[in-house]
């Protein structure tokens, strides 16, 4: 079985800081997928950043960036210089190989972000 | 860039009815999935298809039902729409590199 755990349920940031969202990821499979989707107001749900459990690097896209630390089934979700536009929804999802890449969504952050 | 279209954003329906709300991706993925999403519970996989005609249950199959005619269309059928169906769906295709890519979501009501 696979679980997806999101434990803060809302976030605050103000414009310009930083804020790090927490997900943990729990499997009994060895090879894995892990994501975080961004879902705006009312706007579509789109790929904020993807890790695969078997690099060794942590990922980064421009000011998005994952802490993944596989011992503690951690996969946190770091926000640099928030913008406005980083408020959303955020999901933290994960799909091992073996389960036909089917994903485990956890249960969302809503992130605001003050100016 | 990937196109992932759902056939209505809103759609209100009553108690009994059949309902279908159509999926259509551009990119020629083989994997479809059709997700419902209510607050704090995230999203919750309905059903999903990995090939034309070819389906399987997710976690919450009861009270739909999926078609796959072709490859590009994934359709969810609620048989007779009841209240406890009101929520938001999400359909999604996913790609080889198992990054899933959404619609914009349809929301229904059902009264």
């Amino acid at each position: 079985a696979q679980t997806v755990t999101q434990s803060q349920p809302e976030m605050s940031v103000q414009e310009a800081e930083t804020v790090t969202l927490s997900c943990t990821y729990d499997t009994s499979e060895s090879d894995y997928y892990l994501f975080w989707y961004k879902q705006p107001p009312s706007r579509q749900m789109i790929l904020v950043i993807r890790q695969e459990a078997y690099k060794q690097q942590n990922a980064t896209e421009n000011r998005f960036s994952v802490n993944f630390q596989k011992a503690a089934k951690s996969f946190s979700l770091k926000i640099s210089d928030s913008q406005l536009g980083d408020a959303a929804m955020y999901f933290c999802a994960g799909g091992g190989i073996e389960s036909q890449g089917n994903l485990i969504f956890g249960k969302g952050t809503k992130l605001s972000v003050k100016p | 860039d990937v196109k992932v279209t759902q056939s209505s954003r809103y759609l209100v329906k009553r108690t009994g009815e059949k309902v279908f709300l159509e999926c259509v991706q551009d990119m020629d993925h083989e994997n479809m999935f059709w997700y419902r999403q209510d607050p704090g519970l995230g999203l919750r996989l309905i059903y999903f298809s990995y090939d034309v005609k070819m389906k399987e249950k997710g976690d919450i199959p009861e009270g739909y039902s999926v078609s796959r005619e072709k490859k590009e269309r994934f359709s969810l059928i609620l048989e007779s729409a009841s209240t406890n169906q009101t929520s938001m769906y999400l359909c999604a295709s996913r790609d080889s590199a198992r990054e899933q890519y959404f619609g914009p979501g349809t929301r229904l009501t059902v009264t």
